[in-house]
């Protein structure tokens, strides 16, 4: 069974300050998507990554994707109130479009 | 500005009543998926159609959920006899059917509460 972990599940920071989210696996992925998602909605894609080793900028937001499509980063930068929310990352494997979700991160940017 | 619609948005019923969801895909879209988002689990996939057949509904409970595809603009989600730990938001997706770059695009979800 694919499993994604995401670490740390939860994340409490003040605005300005910068912080890493990790999505790790034993598996390989064709590719890994980070979604974001805020309360009482659906997750909305940020960023799909296919190619290991892959860096995506989205503003302040770095994405990164492992040398051995077995991992994942998300780095935010000065890190903004508007930020709040979950952030989950989802691996896909073969071609069937299914995508298999990590637990997710809470992340809560203080003023 | 397409986007994917679910009803109800909020459904409370008592445990052993049918639950039906409803997800209107975006239009164009081939395939639709069912997830299930709880604390616990975290957001799990229960099942996915591709041109309206089902493809994959291992993650879902046989005994008592059922889904599908009246027509290309439907996605049903059936739950009978409800049971207390059915409680989640229950999302639909739809993307346009690409293999690996494809983008899935969620509802606003329908929370269920089974008293």
């Amino acid at each position: 069974t694919q499993l994604l972990e995401q670490s740390p599940q939860f994340l409490s920071i003040q605005e300005g300050e910068n912080l890493t989210v990790y999505c790790n696996s034993s598996s390989v992925f064709s590719s890994l998507q980070w979604y974001r998602q805020e309360p009482g909605e659906g997750p909305v894609l940020l960023v799909t990554v296919v190619t290991g080793g892959e860096v995506k900028k989205l503003k302040r937001l770095t994405f990164q994707f492992g040398d051995a499509r077995k991992d994942s980063s998300l780095h935010i930068t000065a890190a903004q109130p508007g930020d709040t929310g979950l952030y989950l990352c989802a691996g896909s494997s073969g071609n069937t479009g299914k995508l298999i979700f990590g637990q997710g991160t809470t992340l809560q940017v203080k003023p | 500005d397409a986007r994917v619609t679910q009803t109800p948005r909020d459904k409370v019923t008592e445990m052993g009543q049918e639950v039906t969801m409803r997800c209107q895909p975006i239009l164009g879209h081939n395939t639709v998926f069912w997830y299930r988002q709880t604390m616990m689990q975290g957001l799990e996939l229960l099942a996915y159609f591709r041109n309206r057949a089902p493809l994959d509904d291992s993650g879902m409970p046989k005994d008592r959920f059922s889904a599908e595809m009246p027509d290309a603009t439907l996605a049903t989600l059936k739950i009978q006899p409800s049971e207390p730990r059915d409680s989640a938001v229950y999302f639909c997706a739809s993307a346009m059917g690409h293999p690996v770059l494809d983008t899935q695009y969620f509802g606003p979800g329908t929370r269920l509460t089974v008293l």
